[in-house]
């Protein structure tokens, strides 16, 4: 994960929104991902973005990319309980098909 | 049907035992993946396949053999394991690897292992 770096925690209210930030350093990375880990399960897909875009929505989610930066932030409107999770970003190492991971954000909702 | 299913969802063994992990996807994806995973880290690829044949080896001790049966199934065989073997083992897939549309690879719930 040295590649990818996030902060490991953050803790909301119950109602809140969530901003998860990352950092990448591999700039001919195209797809950037972000995937959800509920504690004992495996990884869900969120959403991922194509490197052309600054911005996805997706319901709750925002997803901004700053290329220049080589930033990614993930969103989360009116936070829930069962948002409750490590939250993993990704990119695309090349055309092998490998997914660099981030260390994951822990996320806390609190009520 | 975004759906990769492992099993056993649980599994201990000796350090002697040889056993097999199982993943299936019936979603007509051609590449599919072992990621390990230690607590409170990130997934590490170990394999991928593409097409039914092993790319990426990510110099993985020997004690760990993949296999792809067919497009469907993917396996894990493991033999003479060590304690830090321990850890959550994840299979994914995607319909192609590499970057580009329809890569994005959807992961399975994983098998928890305990080398004892």
């Amino acid at each position: 994960g040295e590649d990818v770096e996030q902060s490991l925690f953050l803790s909301v209210r119950e109602g809140d929104s969530s901003v998860i930030n990352c950092t990448y350093t591999d700039s001919s990375s195209t797809y950037l991902y972000w995937y959800k880990q509920e504690p004992g399960a495996g990884l869900q897909l969120l959403t991922y973005i194509f490197s052309n875009m600054d911005m996805k929505q997706d319901q709750r989610l925002t997803v901004l990319l700053n290329k220049k930066d080589k930033h990614l932030s993930l969103r989360i409107a009116d936070t829930q309980t069962g948002d409750s999770a490590i939250y993993f970003c990704a990119e695309s190492k090349d055309q092998g098909g490998k997914l660099i991971f981030g260390q994951g954000t822990e996320l806390s909702v609190k009520p | 049907d975004t759906e990769v299913t492992q099993t056993p969802k649980h599994l201990v063994m000796g350090m002697t035992n040889k056993k097999s992990l199982k993943c299936e996807q019936h979603m007509g994806h051609r590449a599919m993946y072992w990621y390990k995973q230690k607590a409170k880290k990130p997934p590490e690829l170990m394999f991928v396949y593409s097409y039914e044949k092993l790319s990426i080896n990510e110099s993985v001790p020997s004690r760990f053999s993949p296999e792809c049966p067919n497009s469907s199934l993917l396996n894990l065989h493991l033999h003479a394991l060590q304690p830090e073997d321990s850890a959550l083992y994840l299979c994914a897939s995607s319909q192609q690897k590499g970057q580009g549309p329809n890569t994005e690879a959807f992961f399975g719930q994983g098998t928890r292992l305990t080398v004892v």
